[in-house]
C-alpha cells in the first residue's frame, strides 16, 4: 500500500499526558499537512510542511501542539498536557508539489482523552 | 469562522436519480474548490475540483458547478449508485496560501 499511513490508528490517554502521532506520506510527495476533525465537522487545518520546512503553524490550536518533519519524509504531531477537548480525529495528508491542490489523506488517528 | 458551509447535513436519493450537494462560501479569496468523499474509518478521498476561472468541471458521473457571484458551488452525481453513499465534504483554498477550509459535510445515502 503506497498511500498515506498514520500510526497509531487509535490512542486513549489520560488528561495531562503527552501523545505523539506519526504520519508517513506518499513517498514522492514533498508537502505534508495536519488536520483535526471533530464530530460533525469537516477537517480543520493545523499546519503544513514543504519538505522539512514548516511553512504555516499559526493555526496550531495552542502552544501545546507541535509538529516536526525532520528529514522531509515522515512527520510527527505532538500534543503536550492533553485535555479532554483534544479528543478528535487527527488527519494527515500529502501532496506532490506546491502547485498540486489535490491532497491525499491518511486514515487518521483517533484520540480519546479521558 | 465558518467560511465554507454545507447547510444540508444529510441527503437521501433513490438509486439512478440525481444527487445534488450544495456548498456556500464567504471568503472572496478562495480560488480553488474541491469535493472530497469520506467512508467510515477512512480518510477523505479526493473526488473532483474546480478552479475559479471555470464554472463547470465534469468527470464521469460527477460534475461540479461554480457560481462565483453567488459564492456557491454544487456537486451533481448522475446516476447515483448505492456505492456513492458516504459523507461529502466541500473544501476551498485561497489564492495566497494553502489553508484549505472544509465544510461540515453532507451525508449522502443512495437507496437501492
Amino acid at each position: 500500500d503506497t498511500g498515506v499511513s498514520q500510526d497509531p490508528r487509535h490512542k486513549i490517554t489520560k488528561r495531562g499526558q503527552n501523545v505523539t502521532f506519526r504520519c508517513d506520506p506518499i513517498s514522492e510527495h514533498n508537502r505534508l499537512y495536519w488536520y483535526r476533525q471533530t464530530l460533525g465537522q469537516g477537517p480543520e487545518f493545523l499546519t503544513y510542511f514543504q519538505n522539512e520546512a514548516q511553512l504555516e503553524k499559526s493555526r496550531l490550536l495552542s502552544d501545546r501542539f507541535s509538529a516536526e518533519r525532520p528529514k522531509g519524509s515522515f512527520s510527527t504531531l505532538e500534543i503536550q498536557r492533553t485535555e479532554q477537548g483534544d479528543s478528535a480525529m487527527y488527519l494527515c495528508a500529502s501532496s506532490l508539489t506546491e502547485t498540486d491542490n489535490e491532497q491525499f489523506f491518511g486514515p487518521g488517528t483517533r484520540l480519546t482523552v479521558l | 469562522d465558518q467560511q465554507v458551509k454545507q447547510n444540508s447535513p444529510s441527503l437521501s436519493v433513490q438509486e439512478g436519480r440525481i444527487s445534488i450537494l450544495n456548498c456556500d462560501y464567504t471568503n472572496s479569496m478562495f480560488d480553488y474548490f474541491l469535493w472530497y468523499k469520506k467512508y467510515p474509518a477512512e480518510g477523505p478521498t479526493f473526488l473532483i475540483s474546480i478552479s475559479s476561472i471555470k464554472d463547470k468541471n465534469e468527470d464521469g458521473r460527477f460534475t461540479v458547478f461554480l457560481n462565483k457571484s453567488a459564492k456557491h458551488l454544487s456537486l451533481h452525481i448522475v446516476p447515483s449508485q448505492p456505492g456513492d453513499s458516504a459523507v461529502y465534504f466541500c473544501a476551498a483554498i485561497p489564492y495566497n496560501n494553502n489553508d484549505m477550509r472544509f465544510g461540515a459535510g453532507t451525508r449522502l445515502t443512495v437507496k437501492p
